[in-house]
């Protein structure tokens, strides 16, 4: 079965800083791979995917996620925090087969701060 | 606009009680899941459904109930609520050849 490991559960930053969250998954076949957001009492919304093509994907609000085969990671990055980016992160992975369901990361919390 | 529509939005409910949790698409979405979310936990699945008529258990089905009569409507029951079962409820659709589920807002619900 898959797994997917968001270390920690909680990163803090500074307005303006590098932010980066952290997504390793168990797959040896490369799966499909996915951010979400979640704002308070809020839905989850998809920031980025990865199917197939470029490693480096592009998302919504500024976010990016890099997949890296060799060390079966998908991190988000975005090069300056916004107060609005405070939220919980999803990671998830989906096998590429016929199954459609979704594994999740136990979600990580960003906190900004001014 | 995810085209998926909860209702209620939240919902207290006792001990040993049946309750069910509404979720509805418009957007004609084949595939449809429900979540639980819980801290320290991420979302689990609970139940899916492919089509209508065809539904297969997840993670952590115990304690629930689904059925999908009609294509558009996904509902979760409880057949005898118990405090464990105190959650936030999210239904998701995936349309044939998409890659993403789309998510409805979430059902919080109280087990009292």
């Amino acid at each position: 079965a898959q797994s997917v490991t968001q270390l920690g559960s909680h990163v803090s930053v500074s307005e303006g800083a590098l932010v980066l969250l952290r997504c390793n998954y168990s797959s040896s076949v490369p799966p499909y791979l996915f951010w979400y957001v979640q704002y308070p009492n809020q839905g989850l919304q998809l920031l980025l995917k990865y199917t197939t093509g470029a490693t480096l994907v592009k998302g919504i609000n500024g976010f990016e996620a890099e997949f890296k085969k060799s060390e079966t990671s998908f991190h988000l990055t975005k090069p300056s925090a916004h107060m609005s980016d405070a939220a919980e992160y999803f990671c998830a992975v989906r096998d590429t087969g016929a199954n459609s369901k979704l594994t999740f990361g136990k979600g990580i919390t960003l906190s900004v701060r001014p | 606009d995810a085209g998926i529509t909860q209702s209620p939005r939240y919902k207290i409910t006792e001990t040993g009680r049946q309750v069910t949790l509404m979720c509805h698409q418009t957007w004609s979405h084949s595939y449809m899941f429900w979540y639980r979310q819980d801290l320290g936990h991420g979302l689990r699945l609970i139940y899916y459904s492919a089509a209508a008529d065809i539904t297969d258990k997840g993670e952590v089905p115990d304690g629930y109930v689904v059925s999908r009569s009609k294509t558009e409507n996904f509902p979760l029951t409880l057949e005898s609520a118990t405090r464990s079962q105190t959650s936030v409820y999210f239904c998701a659709g995936l349309g044939v050849g998409s890659y993403e589920q789309y998510f409805g807002p979430g059902t919080r619900l109280t087990v009292t």
